[in-house]
């Protein structure tokens, strides 16, 4: 089944240190996203792609940086965590092309991540 | 600005009722689209309606969408307890760059 996946599903960490989220999709798609969420704030985009060299900030990229190292693969990674960085955090991709002339999005299964 | 809105964000109900989500928008757009997402999950695309009238259902959900008054509903009938998740509404506006700006969910839970 083509697919979007998430590696770590769930990670702890402590403030300073990098860490990196890894999504990857065999679904074909152009476009990729990340997203955070937290409890009783609804999705909030960070960062997206539409392909391998376009890049695009969202609504709250500071903090975070991303790589497209691939039509399949999309990063991110936090340079320096902090606490208020906890959340749980998605990947999704979309491809107008092939989903028809519409934008759905197709989601990865998440990943916690904890600052402590 | 654009802005999507739901009500409620809250739902408790009764197995048996009659609901319903609304989700409204701030500017044009005839693209809304509506996911679950079931605790700690991820987020399962439900239904994606793309014009003025656009209705669709799958088992207990129906979904419309009414482009002049920039309003979606998700009608709820005889509520099941497996129904119980958080839903949420994203709209497609031409001036987001075809990114999706999401509602804050509507968490709903169903009592036997």
């Amino acid at each position: 089944d083509a697919d979007v996946t998430q590696t770590p599903r769930n990670r702890i960490t402590k403030t300073g240190k990098r860490i990196m989220l890894e999504c990857s999709q065999t679904k074909g798609h152009d476009r990729m996203y990340w997203y955070r969420q937290d409890p009783g704030l609804g999705l909030r985009l960070i960062y997206y792609s539409f392909d391998v060299k376009d890049i695009n900030k969202g609504e709250i990229s500071d903090g975070y940086s991303v790589s497209r190292q691939a039509q399949a693969k999309f990063s991110l990674s936090l340079e320096s965590a902090i606490p208020n960085q906890t959340a749980l955090y998605f990947c999704a991709t979309s491809d107008p092309k092939t989903g028809g002339a519409y934008n759905e999005q197709f989601f990865g299964p998440g990943t916690r991540l904890t600052v402590l | 600005e654009l802005k999507v809105e739901q009500n409620p964000l809250f739902l408790s109900m009764q197995e048996g009722k009659n609901y319903t989500i609304y989700c409204n928008y701030s500017t044009t757009s005839d693209r809304l689209y509506w996911y679950r997402q079931d605790p700690g999950k991820s987020l399962e695309s439900l239904f994606v309606l793309l014009s003025n009238g656009a209705v669709k259902q799958e088992g207990r959900l129906m979904a419309s969408l009414d482009t002049k008054a920039r309003l979606s509903t998700l009608h709820i009938t005889a509520a099941v307890h497996d129904l119980s998740a958080t839903y949420f509404c994203a709209v497609d506006f031409m001036d987001s760059n075809y990114q999706l700006i999401w509602g804050a969910g509507t968490k709903l839970i169903i009592k036997p």
